[in-house]
């Protein structure tokens, strides 16, 4: 599935490194999502995009940046990261509101994050 | 707060077989849906199914269907005729109504393996 797609697919930084990603939908969706996976965690939602307005900031550390240009565009910014940000970073979009079917998260591969 | 909750954290099953993995959940709210994601070694998360709280039918989706007690806030996925490409982690997930915006809320997830 080709609908979301995220890069790049692993990142290595150290600590003082600045790097982004990047995340794309195809799917004609308002909605776009920063998810934080851990080892033995539940997903944790991030940021929460709507119609290009941050709409939820679940209090992630400022070192984490998101940022959403257009519709179909999201980036997540990184900036002097710790070791226990490590992890997998995924990227999801729905359509806002609306039923089932339209407001369903549609997921990206995510991006194997390991800070050194 | 809505939490949901996966009790088991790894589950078998033989090739051909019926597996079914519980998920149940805590809300207030009347109006909410329920997903079951899968997530195979690739790391894609991937709808599996979806069911609307005020549906009372169960929803199918080919091998995979749902028992869905809203009473009782359970969830459970059933897998029919198990294939060795069912192994994943499996998660649920909940998605309040319209008024409790697009946050999904995830379980911790059930690691299914199938056995040839």
């Amino acid at each position: 599935e080709t609908g979301v797609t995220q890069t790049p697919r692993h990142l290595v930084m150290g600590m003082t490194n600045k790097k982004s990603l990047k995340c794309e939908q195809h799917l004609g969706h308002n909605a776009m999502y920063w998810y934080k996976q851990s080892a033995k965690k539940p997903l944790e939602l991030m940021f929460v995009y709507s119609l290009e307005e941050r709409v939820e900031n679940n209090s992630v550390p400022s070192r984490f940046s998101p940022e959403c240009p257009n519709s179909s565009h999201l980036f997540l910014h990184l900036h002097t990261l710790q070791p226990e940000d490590s992890a997998l970073y995924l990227c999801a979009s729905s359509q806002k509101g609306g039923q089932l079917l339209t407001n369903t998260q549609y997921f990206g591969p995510g991006t194997r994050l390991t800070v050194l | 707060a809505q939490t949901v909750t996966q009790s088991q954290p790894e589950m078998s099953v033989q090739e051909a077989e019926t597996v079914t993995l519980s998920c149940t959940y805590d809300t207030s709210e009347s109006d909410y849906y329920l997903f079951w994601y899968k997530q195979p070694p690739s790391r894609q998360m991937i709808l599996v199914i979806r069911q609307e709280a005020y549906k009372q039918q169960n929803a199918t989706e080919n091998r995979f269907s749902v028992n869905f007690q809203k009473a009782a806030k359970s969830f459970s996925l059933k897998i029919s005729d198990s294939q060795l490409g069912d192994a994943a982690m499996y998660f649920c997930a909940y998605r309040g109504g319209e008024t409790s915006g697009s946050r999904l809320t995830f379980g911790e997830g059930t690691q299914l393996t199938v056995n040839p």
